[in-house]
């Protein structure tokens, strides 16, 4: 069985750019979510996905951007990127949405994105 | 929001000796608490998870504790092996649509 897959896995972006990562989660899962992780932290939430419907929201500004598609794909994108942006981008999948009972979240390998 | 604070930020243990990792919470209506193992160049891997109605689970070499009264929980892992070298996560989450918030991770190095 294929696990949570990411693509690309590393890219670079010239500052002001925009980008778009694709995630496909678990055959049979239902939600994905991202996160960003700076080198040498802890993932940090940025959107969840349900259903097709934005269900979470971390605190990033408007020029992150999500979408789910109706076979529970999904799509980040960031717009005008900054220095900042750098980070790996990690996608998580789970049955149902997190925080309903015996839901477990399982993490892609993660995009790495280097923005000069 | 919930707050989640990891320790210790680097821990180096003797190959078959036990390692012992510990986070602390604020947010009392916390209800899941996963533990993840990163390796270099590799996404989060799940590695066991609690939740607030169980103050212990144990998977083989590994075991999770959680005092909710205090608000801590803590991973054990016993007979520590070469691969278990990696980055250790808590994590977290309140049963909303906030994701999970994870501590800043611990360093684990088990010296041969």
């Amino acid at each position: 069985d294929a696990g949570v897959t990411q693509s690309p896995t590393h890219l670079i972006k010239t500052r002001g750019q925009h980008v778009t990562l694709r995630c496909s989660p678990i055959s049979g899962h239902k939600s994905v979510s991202w996160y960003q992780q700076v080198l040498g932290q802890g993932p940090q939430f940025i959107f969840q996905y349900y259903e097709k419907e934005e269900r979470g929201r971390g605190n990033f500004p408007d020029r992150f951007s999500a979408r789910q598609f109706p076979n529970y794909s999904s799509e980040l994108n960031v717009n005008a990127l900054l220095l900042g942006d750098s980070a790996l981008y990690l996608c998580a999948s789970s049955s149902q949405a997190l925080g309903a009972l015996n839901t477990e979240a399982f993490f892609g390998q993660g995009t790495r994105l280097t923005v000069v | 929001g919930e707050n989640v604070e990891q320790h210790p930020s680097t821990l180096s243990v003797q190959e078959g000796d036990s390692a012992v990792i510990k986070c602390t919470y604020s947010d009392s209506a916390s209800n899941y608490f996963p533990w993840y193992k990163q390796e270099l160049g590799k996404g989060p891997q799940l590695i066991i998870d609690i939740r607030s109605n169980v103050g212990e689970k144990k998977d083989q070499r590994i075991a999770v504790t959680l005092n909710k009264t205090a608000k801590h929980f803590s991973l054990h892992i016993t007979e520590t092996q070469p691969e278990d070298s990696a980055v250790y996560f808590c994590a977290l989450s309140g049963g909303g649509a906030d994701g999970l918030t994870f501590g800043k991770g611990t360093h684990l190095i088990i010296q041969p």
